[in-house]
């Protein structure tokens, strides 16, 4: 597509339920990271992917966090048994093989916990 | 572990008045760096790079941004604010890489206000 696109781009749910979050990245591009934003605060790492392959996960919060991109083009960061903490911004990226390059963004999906 | 520092967390100029926001990073090897904009409930868009070569980097908007390897340091600047300008603005940077893709680490923002 022409840009990163992120569904849903809001979602309520209720404390203990799963949810899943989905991220279509720029056609071709190789890398895709998932952060969290926090209200007022910098993105923060959760986790990458260079193709199908997971690079780095060292920024996921605990176990009930877990990402996969199977084919190597859209991914899905799930969240299991939500917490009240885990209400976010949760942004999606995208980049090409260029290793300087800059990251694309999507609009972000933000998880409100009730 | 690379990282990114913000001394301000608001930084407020006038309309017309130059702008500076700073930043400064730790990283090992030479560092890549970037600067990022947010409008309010919007994405992140990418304003400029640093990879190597001229020590000042000119970028998207009229922004521009001065390496400085010394003082490990990368300030975004403006010479003449616009109204249009008042965003939160992140640094970030991007260590050495030995392969395709290496995450972004962002610093905490500063809220740029531009007066009229």
């Amino acid at each position: 597509g022409a840009g990163v696109s992120q569904s849903p781009r809001y979602k309520v749910t209720k404390r203990g339920q799963d949810v899943a979050l989905r991220c279509d990245p720029i056609s071709g591009h190789v890398s895709l990271y998932w952060y969290r934003q926090a209200l007022g605060q910098g993105p923060e790492f959760l986790t990458y992917f260079n193709y199908e392959a997971q690079q780095d996960k060292s920024g996921l919060p605990n176990d009930r966090f877990s990402a996969e991109r199977p084919e190597g083009s859209i991914s899905t960061l799930t969240i299991q048994r939500t917490e009240q903490r885990d209400s976010a911004m949760y942004r999606c990226a995208s980049s090409g093989l260029d290793s300087t390059g800059e990251l694309f963004f999507g609009e972000g999906a933000r998880l409100t916990l009730l | 572990a690379q990282s990114v520092a913000q001394p301000e967390d608001q930084v407020n100029v006038a309309e017309g008045n130059p702008l500076t926001v700073k930043c400064t990073y730790s990283v090992s090897g030479n560092p890549y760096l970037f600067w990022y904009v947010q409008y309010p409930n919007r994405g992140l868009q990418f304003l400029l790079k640093y990879i190597t070569g001229d020590n000042l980097v000119k970028g998207s908007y009229g922004f521009e941004a001065e390496f400085n390897k010394s003082q490990t340091s990368f300030h975004l600047k403006k010479p003449s604010a616009l109204v249009s300008d008042s965003a939160l603005y992140f640094c970030a940077v991007r260590g050495p890489l030995g392969q395709a893709g290496t995450a972004l680490i962002f610093g905490k923002g500063t809220t740029l206000s531009v007066s009229s």
